[in-house]
């Protein structure tokens, strides 16, 4: 089974702090995203990569940026964190002709 | 800009019973996923879709995709409370865009006995 693993489930974090998500899968997908998921809005697309230092913004990028040094590795970085960006991260990879998307267990973040 | 609606968003059934929840996408592709998430939990994958008349059944559920009418179906056969949860489609793009999901605003099911 394809695994897709977030460093951490929960994170609090102070206002004006830089925060990394990290997200590892173990399938050598070239192709890793990174959504947010918001009551009301359902899930977003923030950034996507198709290999290694290529990135793409989705369709909510601002106050993100991403880092994929590694093929297995995508990292989110909220360079200065606010309290709009308290949100479910969820991490994904996969695509290809025969099979869809894994996501990652999120990581629920907390911007006070 | 692809559009994916799903509905019902709100499904309260009986155990028992049979329903479908129909999701349906405003733009061309021939890849569609369906999800169940739990509460508090991640994403978890049901079907993948990859072409006109692709039919994928496993236990209790079935989905369809129809890529003329651009509509995908999700079969409740005999539901059962395990199977209360919030159920999206996700289609995925073409061309450039492949790769990028659009979800639909998921449908909120709960069986009771």
């Amino acid at each position: 089974d394809v695994k897709v693993t977030q460093s951490s489930r929960y994170l609090v974090k102070r206002t004006g702090e830089k925060v990394f998500l990290e997200c590892v899968q173990d399938m050598d997908h070239e192709n890793m995203f990174w959504y947010r998921q918001d009551p009301g809005l359902g899930l977003r697309l923030i950034y996507f990569s198709y290999d290694v230092k290529m990135k793409e913004k989705g369709d909510i990028p601002e106050g993100y940026s991403v880092s994929r040094e590694k093929k297995e590795r995508f990292s989110l970085i909220l360079e200065s964190a606010s309290t709009n960006q308290t949100s479910m991260y969820l991490c994904a990879s996969g695509g290809g002709n025969n099979y869809g998307y894994t996501f990652g267990s999120g990581t629920r973040l907390t911007v006070v | 800009e692809l559009k994916v609606e799903q509905n019902p968003l709100f499904l309260s059934m009986q155990e028992g019973k049979n329903y479908t929840i129909y999701c349906n996408y405003s733009t061309t592709s021939d890849r569609l996923y369906w999800y169940r998430q739990d509460p508090g939990k991640s994403l978890e994958s049901l079907f993948v879709l990859l072409s006109n008349g692709a039919v994928k059944q496993e236990g209790r559920l079935m989905a369809s995709l129809d890529t003329k009418a651009r509509l995908s179906t999700l079969h409740i056969t005999a539901a059962v409370h395990d199977l209360s949860a919030t159920y999206f489609c996700a289609v995925d793009g073409i061309g450039t865009s492949y790769g990028k999901l659009t979800f639909g605003q998921g449908t909120i099911l709960t069986v009771h006995p």
